[in-house]
């Protein structure tokens, strides 16, 4: 069955360094999405992406994150220079429809440690 | 804001029995979408009800939808140990903004 895959599954990195974190989405799928998870707590919603651009943004999404897909399968979310805040769990989540209320696919998650 | 949010946060039960869960918003929205995550892991879709719908069901699940009240709920019925996970409410607007809830922590004794 396809799945919605991300990269690293853990990453510990130094405060004030970029991160990548990469995802593929299902094939067929349209719209892409990133999420973030502190400590088991709430899903917060940082970002979906449509046709080659952002269509939301929540205000979590500053100007140290950006979205990217570089080619016809990667997504990627970057996170220029790295607070102690930032440390999570990022989702990676995807939909195929034209109508946009379907059901999300989410990854099984990349953890970030900044120290 | 439009987030969900679940109550109770937390709830034990035994095996077997019946678990509820509920979620209530803020604002309008187009559907409702419930999703579980075991520990650590990513979050898996369970089912959507849309705003024109009151009940639906989908194996031990039941959701129901209160448009007018702003509330949902989940019933998972004949609890298995392999219920235990955290279980997320998510509100869809007519802007397609996804919000995720606090959750439940759903704990199935044996």
């Amino acid at each position: 069955e396809p799945e919605v895959t991300q990269t690293p599954s853990h990453q510990v990195t130094q405060m004030g360094q970029e991160v990548i974190l990469r995802c593929v989405p299902i094939s067929n799928h349209l719209y892409f999405y990133w999420y973030r998870q502190i400590l088991g707590q709430k899903v917060e919603f940082l970002v979906s992406f449509y046709n080659n651009e952002i269509s939301e943004k929540s205000e979590i999404f500053d100007d140290q994150f950006s979205v990217e897909r570089p080619d016809g399968s990667n997504f990627t979310l970057k996170i220029r220079s790295t607070k102690l805040e930032d440390s999570a769990m990022y989702f990676c989540a995807s939909r195929p429809d034209l109508e946009k209320t379907g059901e999300l696919f989410f990854g099984e998650g990349s953890r970030l440690t900044v120290l | 804001s439009q987030q969900g949010e679940e109550d109770p946060q937390a709830l034990s039960i035994q095996e077997g029995e019946n678990a509820t869960m509920n979620c209530s918003y803020k604002t309008s929205i187009n559907n409702l979408q419930w999703y579980r995550q075991n520990s650590g892991r990513g979050l898996v879709h369970l089912i959507l009800i849309r705003s024109n719908e009151r009940e639906k069901h989908s194996g031990r699940l039941r959701v129901t939808l209160d448009t007018s009240k702003k509330s949902s709920s989940l019933l998972i019925t004949a609890s298995r140990a392999a219920d235990t996970a955290s279980y997320f409410c998510a509100t869809v607007n007519r802007d397609d903004k996804i919000i995720f809830g606090k959750g439940t922590r759903l704990h199935i004794l044996p």
